[in-house]
């Protein structure tokens, strides 16, 4: 079993559009996250939440909007994408202290 | 502003030798550290940690060092097979979330 699932792997859409991209992890952690690999490969945090709650929500356009309906999802939303959001966006969920273990990434190209 | 740096974005190693992979971090106030292993397409790879309170942790092949002092960590690969061959990103925890490194490729030459 997928311990942090993360879909669609890839995703190829217009500029303008709002896309979502969907994480769940089975591992009864209470902390998950959204991370962003840009071209450089720099991982870098969007959000972190704990138990439902936002705790991170670093210099992000509020285009991107999290929404956890529960600890063990944590989703994004994106609206009117634009083609620098083109990059590699991964879902991460962790004990509040301990290893994050990363879902495999979703792609997403705006065109 | 980068609190967990890298400096080597590459590494080759031949097979059965040692593989020593670096990181740099600037934030005093981490106190828990990881590597973590990636190929490409897939999400990274949870691979070793350690506390701040210990020097060394070791799991089979692979031992992390860390130094306090010198704000300095390494992972040490022995021996490197070609298997190991992918992206190794050190991190760190602090603040409720984790710091990446920007990430080593370590390719191992059969």
């Amino acid at each position: 079993d997928t311990a942090v699932s993360q879909t669609p792997k890839y995703l190829v859409t217009q500029m303008g559009n709002d896309k979502s991209i969907k994480c769940e992890q089975n591992l009864g952690h209470d902390t998950m996250y959204w991370y962003k690999q840009d071209s450089k490969k720099f991982l870098k945090i969007m959000f972190s939440y704990n138990n439902k709650e936002l705790i991170i929500n670093e210099t992000v356009p509020n285009r991107f909007s999290p929404k956890s309906p529960d600890k063990a999802h944590l989703n994004l939303h994106i609206n009117s994408l634009e083609l620098g959001d083109s990059a590699v966006y991964f879902c991460a969920s962790s004990h509040r202290t301990g290893a994050a273990f990363f879902g495999q990434g979703t792609r997403l190209t705006v065109v | 502003d980068q609190q967990v740096k890298q400096n080597s974005p590459s590494l080759s190693v031949q097979e059965g030798r040692i593989s020593i992979l670096n990181c740099d971090y600037t934030n005093s106030m981490f106190d828990y550290f990881l590597w973590y292993k990636k190929y490409p397409a897939e999400g990274p790879t949870f691979l070793i940690s350690i506390s701040s309170i210990k020097d060394k942790n070791e799991d089979g092949r692979f031992t992390v060092f860390l130094n306090k002092s010198a704000k300095h960590l390494s992972l040490h690969i022995v021996p490197s097979q070609p298997g190991d061959s992918a992206v190794y990103f050190c991190a760190a925890s602090g603040g409720n979330q984790f710091y990446f490194g920007t990430g080593t490729s370590l390719t191992v030459i059969p």
